[in-house]
């Protein structure tokens, strides 16, 4: 399943399929992303990072996409299962001391 | 490490009252911020502080809010008074450094659990 823009702000996929989530960056002086999951309850935790001197880093079943001609950034998960149903957001890093995080895509994931 | 420590979970509390919230950062980062996050406005930086200092509260939404860093390992988040729009999930967050250079994080920060306050 693909999310396009903020504009769909839930995503749901079956579970074993690959889920893309997207999200588009405001400021071009931003040189460092990151991508967290917030479960219920709970804060957001640290997912993946990329720098703006990179276009594609990957993790343990995540990979982030970093287009920065058009301020866009992804993030994959292969392989989604249940455990992966959460909010996930993306943040930039416009200055120092400022990371400035996007409203959010909720993943709901159907066994 | 016990991660980012934040108390108490939960608080109600009666418009006009004063309100604390309290972090305890994970142990050797020298930033620390805080953070408010509601379905409206989503995750909003309040302040932050770097070794105890406050660096960047423009964040901060009137004087009735308030925080401090006495030290290392503790820092507070006060509101007085307390009003109905205050309601909402308040986290502290901190970060090992940094970069001085790029002016960008080289380490992502690291989240506590949040303190859900209700003003009523």
């Amino acid at each position: 399943g693909e999310n396009v823009g903020l504009h769909l702000p839930t995503l749901s996929v079956q579970e074993g399929d690959n889920s893309i989530i997207n999200c588009a960056y405001s400021n071009s002086a931003s040189d460092y992303f990151i991508w967290y999951k917030q479960e219920s309850g709970k804060g957001p935790q640290f997912i993946i990072d990329i720098r703006s001197n990179m276009d594609k880093r990957q993790g343990q079943r995540v990979t982030v996409l970093l287009n920065k001609t058009v301020k866009h950034l992804s993030l994959q998960i292969a392989a989604t299962q249940p455990g992966d149903s959460a909010v996930y957001f993306c943040a930039e890093n416009p200055e120092a001391g400022k990371l400035i995080f996007g409203q959010g895509t909720t993943l709901q994931v159907k066994p | 490490d016990a991660g980012v420590i934040q108390s108490p979970r939960h608080e109600v509390t009666e418009m006009g009252q004063e309100v604390t919230l309290r972090c305890k950062p994970i142990s050797g980062h020298d930033y620390l911020f805080w953070y408010r996050q509601t379905m409206m406005r989503g995750l909003e930086l309040l302040i932050y502080f770097n070794n105890n200092v406050p660096i960047d509260d423009s964040g901060m939404p009137e004087d009735r809010f308030s925080a401090k860093m006495p030290n290392a390992s503790f820092s507070t988040l006060k509101i007085q008074p307390s009003e109905p729009r205050d309601s909402a999930v308040y986290f502290c967050a901190s970060s090992l450094r940094l970069d001085r250079f790029l002016g960008s994080y080289n380490s992502p920060l690291h989240f506590g659990n949040g303190t859900r306050l209700t003003v009523t």
